[in-house]
């Protein structure tokens, strides 16, 4: 079963950056696509991209110039790091997997929320 | 972007009554859709994909139909576990979106 658990901090600075971890367990790691998805009132669930265990993350082209998603096979982490932040950054943000492009966001870990604000 | 547009914003039932859910994409995303369930306090559940397949554990109470622009969902009879959000999310074109969601209440 696959498990996936994200952790960082709960409340970060306006400007500061956003760092995320999500540790996998129960499946293989380079067997999945693993995605960052944030869920805020305003904009409901919002896909912010994806990688897997060999090739270039992929973005959202609104966030590019400020996120950055890595994944570390040796430890079945993916981490997300999302650079000056504002309160719009507010949200909910869960780890998800895929099985590939093609298909949908089959597993969820519990989520984080994750606040802005000085 | 593909915008995703779901309709109702809120869907009163009754258990036992068929819930229909719809999903209209801006421009043809094929069958590349997917269908979550949200309950309050959790994170959303993949019910479906490629528009009509149900994912692994979901009742067959569940059926999804659609290809292009146009979806559907069908709860044929609620239970009171399916009183909860439902969220469309197309994966044919980058960036990947969701839909609004629908709510399903009593």
């Amino acid at each position: 079963q696959v498990q996936l658990q994200e952790s960082g901090p709960r409340l970060v600075k306006p400007s500061e950056t956003l760092s995320l971890t999500c540790t996998v367990s129960g499946v293989s790691f380079s067997s999945h696509y693993w995605s960052w998805i944030r869920q805020s009132p305003g904009k409901g669930l919002e896909w912010l991209g994806f990688v897997d265990s060999s090739g270039p993350a992929r973005y959202d082209p609104s966030l590019r110039s400020r996120l950055i998603i890595s994944a570390d096979t040796s430890k079945s982490q993916v981490s997300l790091r999302l650079s000056s932040v504002t309160v719009a950054d507010t949200g909910v943000y869960y780890c998800a997997s895929l099985r590939g492009y093609a298909y949908g966001f089959d597993s969820w870990g519990q989520g984080t929320l994750v606040t802005v604000s000085s | 972007d593909i915008v995703m547009t779901q309709s109702p914003a809120i869907l009163s039932v009754s258990p036992g009554e068929r819930a229909t859910l719809s999903c209209r994409a801006s421009q043809s995303v094929d069958n590349n859709l997917a269908w979550y369930q949200q309950r309050p306090g959790q994170a959303p559940r993949l019910l479906m994909q490629g528009a009509s397949s149900r994912a692994t554990g979901v009742p067959a109470r569940f059926s999804g139909s659609g290809s292009g622009t146009d979806f559907t969902l069908i709860i044929s009879s609620l239970q009171s576990e399916d009183f909860a959000v439902y969220f469309c999310q197309q994966y044919s074109v980058w960036p990947l979106t969701f839909g609004g969601g629908t709510k399903v209440e009593i």
